[in-house]
């Protein structure tokens, strides 16, 4: 059963517009959900995690748990922001993938 | 410092050979981790170590698919009599211990492709 959705595929935002990727998660309890990224020719990296409430390049994330949703969300784009995004929840120190959006950053 | 390495970073295979994938986790990470990433899916849970225990392999696809740890450090990953399917990026992760507080850091990646 797919845990973590992530609907959109591709997502283009013109620099300096608002960034919203979106992320819904099924699970029962309290998710620990995060935030991954792979940026052009680099390995995955962690972006960010819930637990630590923390901004990171100017991205955060909003555990929702009414819509069980934890989308990302970055006010002003930049081109940097271009890359692969993952949303992703720990399940008995799993770490379950949704399938990932790419975000495209228009100059 | 240096991170996670994994060798191959490409792989070639004709259908029914045999591979092995190695991982270089960072040094004194205790907990390892194998994913498997086909071509515009999310990584995918293999298998798991704490040191040299094998904690879950519940995600390793078939009997074919094999993980080991046997010093606790550098991990093998070996697929028998490759398919076509298993063709992916294979993802090793280290972390220093298991939990949402550890963070798992990621390989380059070993790209396999089944001919």
């Amino acid at each position: 059963a797919q845990r973590v959705t992530q609907p959109e595929k591709l997502l283009s935002v013109f620099k300096g517009a608002p960034v919203e990727l979106k992320c819904n998660y099924s699970y029962s309890g309290s998710p620990e959900l995060f935030w991954y990224v792979q940026y052009s020719r680099q390995r995955l990296q962690l972006l960010l995690r819930h637990i630590s409430r923390e901004s990171i390049k100017g991205f955060t994330a909003d555990l929702n748990k009414g819509e069980t949703s934890f989308h990302l969300k970055k006010p002003f784009a930049q081109e940097e922001d271009s890359a692969m995004y993952y949303c992703a929840l720990e399940e008995d120190d799993k770490i379950i993938f949704g399938k990932g959006t790419r975000l495209h950053i228009l100059p | 410092g240096a991170g996670v390495s994994q060798s191959p970073r490409y792989k070639v295979a004709k259908r029914g050979q045999d591979v092995a994938l190695r991982c270089d986790p960072i040094s004194g990470h205790v907990s390892l981790f194998w994913y498997q990433q086909a071509l515009g899916q999310g990584p995918e849970f293999l298998t798991y170590f704490q040191n040299e225990a094998q904690l879950d392999k519940s995600g390793l696809p078939s009997d074919r698919f094999f993980a080991e740890r046997p010093e606790g450090s550098v991990s093998t990953l070996k697929i028998q009599r490759t398919q076509q399917e298993d063709s992916a990026v294979y993802l090793c992760a280290s972390s220093q211990g298991l939990g949402s507080y550890n963070e798992q850091f990621f390989g380059p990646g070993t790209r396999l492709t089944v001919l």
